[in-house]
Order: C-alpha cells, then sequence, then structure tokens
C-alpha cells in the first residue's frame, strides 16, 4: 500500500470551500485514490474515488495533477456539520466493498461559526 | 438509502465476561466485515467475511474472537472473556461486492470492559 500523508487537522469557517490535500509519493500505476469520511460516533462513510483528473459528487471534489503524487480534496462552502474526519487512502484494486480498508489517522476538520 | 444497523449502540460488560455485537448488513450485500476503534486511534480492520466463512483476518482477531451469520440477516461479533484493552467502538461494514461500490459501515457499538 503506497503511504499517505496528509495534515493532522484543519480550521475553517462556515461558507468557505476547504482544500485537504493527501500526498502519495510512492502511488503505484494501477492504484486508486479513495477519501472516508468520519463524523464523531458514527461509522466512517465513502465520499468520493478517482484515478486521476478530476473528479466531482454532490458532496465533495477530488482533483489529482498528472503525476498522481498527491490529491486534494475539496470541499464547497462548508456548515459546521462537515465537522469530522477525513482519510485518504491509496490502494489497488480501488477500494471496493470485497475488500478490507486500512485506514490511516486522517484529518480532523473543525469548522467554525 | 438502505443502512447497516448496529446494536446494541453501547455494551457495558465485566471484565472476563462474554459479550455478543449484533449487526444487520444491507440485505442484498455478500461481504461483511468487522473493524474497530479505540478511543483516539485509528479504524482498525479486524475480520472479513463472505460465502458463509472468514476470507481474511487481522492479528488482532485471535482465538477470543468469532464471527456468525446465523440466520441470512444477521452478522454477529463474538468476544469471549474481554479484557479491559477491548473497550472500543466496533463497527460492522458490509458491501455488495461489485466493483467500485464502497462499503456501508453502521455507526458502531461503544463496548465498555470494567
Amino acid at each position: 500500500l503506497a503511504k499517505t500523508t496528509q495534515p493532522i487537522s484543519m480550521d475553517s469557517y462556515e461558507g468557505q470551500e476547504v482544500n485537504i490535500t493527501c500526498s502519495h509519493n510512492n502511488i503505484a500505476t494501477n492504484d486508486y485514490i479513495t477519501w472516508y469520511q468520519q463524523f464523531p460516533s458514527q461509522g466512517p462513510r465513502f465520499i468520493i474515488q478517482g484515478y486521476k483528473t478530476k473528479v466531482t459528487n454532490e458532496v465533495a471534489s477530488l482533483f489529482i495533477p498528472a503525476d498522481r503524487k498527491s490529491s486534494t480534496l475539496s470541499l464547497p462552502r462548508v456548515s459546521l456539520s462537515d465537522t469530522a474526519v477525513y482519510y485518504c487512502l491509496v490502494a489497488d484494486p480501488p477500494y471496493s466493498s470485497a475488500s478490507k480498508i486500512i485506514f490511516g489517522s486522517g484529518t480532523r476538520l473543525s469548522i467554525r461559526p | 438509502e438502505p443502512e447497516v444497523t448496529q446494536t446494541p449502540s453501547h455494551q457495558v460488560t465485566q471484565m472476563g465476561q462474554e459479550v455478543i455485537l449484533r449487526c444487520v448488513p444491507i440485505s442484498n450485500h455478500l461481504y461483511f466485515y468487522w473493524y474497530r476503534q479505540i478511543l483516539g486511534q485509528k479504524v482498525e480492520f479486524l475480520v472479513s467475511f463472505y460465502n458463509n466463512e472468514i476470507s481474511e483476518k487481522s492479528e488482532i482477531f485471535d482465538d477470543q474472537f468469532s464471527v456468525e451469520r446465523p440466520d441470512g440477516s444477521n452478522f454477529t461479533l463474538k468476544i469471549r472473556s474481554t479484557k479491559l484493552e477491548d473497550s472500543a467502538m466496533y463497527f460492522c461494514a458490509s458491501g455488495a461486492g461489485t466493483s467500485n461500490q464502497p462499503q456501508h459501515f453502521g455507526d458502531g457499538t461503544r463496548l465498555s470492559i470494567l
């Protein structure tokens, strides 16, 4: 598994765009990048997954540069309810429901009013 | 949206006792998992279960632990002779197994060993 590095914590304010960057310098050709979110006292929840360029869904966008050595999770116009731990995961095959997940320490995002 | 449900939400047990944590996975899912998260630490994989047998287990999942899918709907984790260090959140997850489909997690059972 490629090692990932992400900030331990981040703070932001309601209405702001938040970008969490994850470094994965040793990413392999077939690795996918997946982000999970964990609210306090809840189980992790899948947010988004991508291989290259940009992926967008109703929750977030994922930006992956051409060298794929990093990725950025972008949360538009955050609210207090976006306070959570965000995990960046890199694996081949892409994390699917048929394989165990190895979680790192994640980024603890705190949103203030 | 269908969800994974876990019961109880909080279990308090005396050290040395047995506990059974229960999970109802999403009905058409085929892959089942247990994870645990000790307070302030990472989410750790315990075991995966497919086709009525364990497909993979971590070194945490020793003889003290067992899993069962007794009736085609429930998925249980049994911990025999609990220890203080078993205190943690235990998460159940399930998945359909199709490509690019994520695992769905329950909201966990908080196990407190006294």
